[in-house]
């Protein structure tokens, strides 16, 4: 099953804050952040663990709640290159020892001047 | 540039044929995940191969087969096109076989386009 993430869409002019939520049925271990500019390749952002251990590359912050087995991604004062759509990704170990890494449908974000 | 290699980028084909997908990994990485992208919707997972071996299977179609080679290459094999197959293939790929607390890097994609 995968994440289900919220809001759908957002809009936001320069300068301003979002959040974005992203849910799962199921217990993880991590979530996984990405963004994703129109036909382009999803990009990582960063990963968030158990324990509070998160690895990233940008200046974007994020939190996760083991218990209530949710994340949200903040974006804070947000620039034009901001816009994309985000997406969570939550993996699931599958039978064979591998991993299913499971995205939500992503939440389009505009940065507008 | 995240070091993943995907040809071709761009593909029209007609329904009913076949077409073969291929991706590069980073160098290093054993881990080659498959994605399909329909027009504006999420990243679907396909299928994950590791050192030359499936490990994880999601909800691909029958139509729908990889592999990955000794050189770890991957390719995607997809026959009997539909229209409902034109979509964005991504492949990402990561050093380890759980990866999950680990990073993807994902490949620039082919776009399918089904006639």
């Amino acid at each position: 099953q995968q994440p289900v993430q919220s809001p759908q869409a957002v809009i936001l002019r320069e300068g301003e804050d979002a959040v974005i939520n992203c849910s799962s049925s199921k217990a993880l271990y991590s979530v996984h952040w990405y963004r994703q500019k129109h036909g382009e390749a999803p990009v990582f952002l960063m990963i968030l663990l158990k324990g509070g251990e998160q690895k990233g590359h940008e200046k974007i912050s994020a939190s996760f709640n083991e218990k209530k087995q949710q994340s949200s991604l903040y974006l804070t004062a947000s620039q034009l290159s901001y816009s994309g759509t985000y997406f969570c990704g939550t993996p699931r170990l599958h039978n064979n020892a591998g991993n299913m890494l499971t995205f939500g449908g992503g939440t389009r974000l505009m940065v507008k001047p | 540039d995240s070091g993943v290699t995907q040809t071709p980028k761009h593909l029209i084909t007609a329904t009913g044929q076949r077409v073969t997908l291929r991706c590069s990994p980073r160098s290093g990485d054993l881990s080659v995940y498959w994605y399909q992208q329909s027009l504006d919707q999420g990243l679907q997972f396909l299928i994950q191969y590791y050192n030359g071996e499936e490990r994880a299977k999601g909800n691909i179609l029958e139509r729908f087969s990889a592999q990955q080679f000794p050189d770890l290459h991957s390719e995607l094999n997809l026959s009997s096109l539909e229209l409902g197959d034109s979509a964005l293939y991504f492949c990402a790929s990561s050093p380890y076989l759980r990866g999950d607390d680990t990073e993807a890097f994902f490949g620039q994609g082919t776009r399918l386009t089904v006639v």
